[in-house]
């Protein structure tokens, strides 16, 4: 069955500086990946996701993630973060049967002036 | 458009309650999903409906949960009776057509219904 890692629970960074979010997943065949944001209180919310084609896709608030199927990787990049970014930040995966998805454990962004 | 709604946002009630939690899906959305999120396990799938009708249900917890939807625009979530183990945050997400046909749906969530059993 698919599973999704995120190795990093908690994150802080300081503010204006770059970050990377990582998620790794575990499937054969070429992967549907997502990557949702959830701020307190919230929601979660989609921040981007890939199926195909090129491998760095762009999604909302400035985030970016590369797909790199040797490294059964997909990170999430934003080149400078902004305080409103702190949240909690989750991989996921489609299942392989039926309209799951399938989600990590998720990673709390802390970012500090 | 107003999102997937969730009603109440906040509920506490005590060990042996009935607990009923609701949820309207985006118009037009033909998937529904039901999601439990604690500390403990993170973010899982209860079940998720299709055109009103439950696909999958294998992720409810035992039978003291149940799901129902009844038209295209309502589904509850009930809990009977309540234990304090199911303590969490249960989101509501709506999606078009469904992973399994497209496989970059996008499911939309609600805001969540924090649920305390006392």
């Amino acid at each position: 069955a698919q599973s999704v890692t995120q190795p990093d629970i908690h994150i802080t960074v300081s503010e204006g500086a770059s970050l990377e979010l990582r998620c790794n997943y575990s499937y054969g065949a070429t992967p549907y990946l997502f990557w949702y944001v959830q701020s307190p209180g919230q929601g979660l919310q989609l921040l981007l996701k890939y199926f195909s084609g090129d491998t760095l896709v762009q999604g909302i608030k400035g985030f970016e993630a590369e797909f790199k199927r040797s490294q059964s990787s997909f990170n999430l990049r934003k080149p400078s973060v902004h305080w409103s970014d702190a949240a909690e930040y989750f991989c996921a995966t489609k299942a392989e049967y039926g309209n799951k998805l399938v989600f990590g454990a998720g990673t709390i962004l802390r970012v500090k002036s | 458009d107003a999102g997937v709604i969730q009603s109440p946002r906040h509920e506490v009630t005590e060990m042996g309650q009935e607990v009923t939690l609701r949820c309207k899906p985006i118009s037009g959305h033909d998937y529904l999903f039901w999601y439990r999120q604690t500390m403990m396990r993170g973010l899982e799938l209860l079940i998720y409906f299709n055109n009103n009708v439950p696909i999958d249900d294998s992720g409810m917890p035992e039978d003291r949960f149940s799901a129902k939807m009844p038209n295209a625009s309502f589904s509850t979530l009930k809990i009977q009776p309540s234990e304090p183990r199911d303590s969490a945050v249960y989101f509501c997400a709506s999606s078009l057509e469904g992973l399994a046909v497209r496989g970059t749906d996008t499911q939309y969530f609600g805001p969540g219904t924090r649920l305390t059993v006392l």
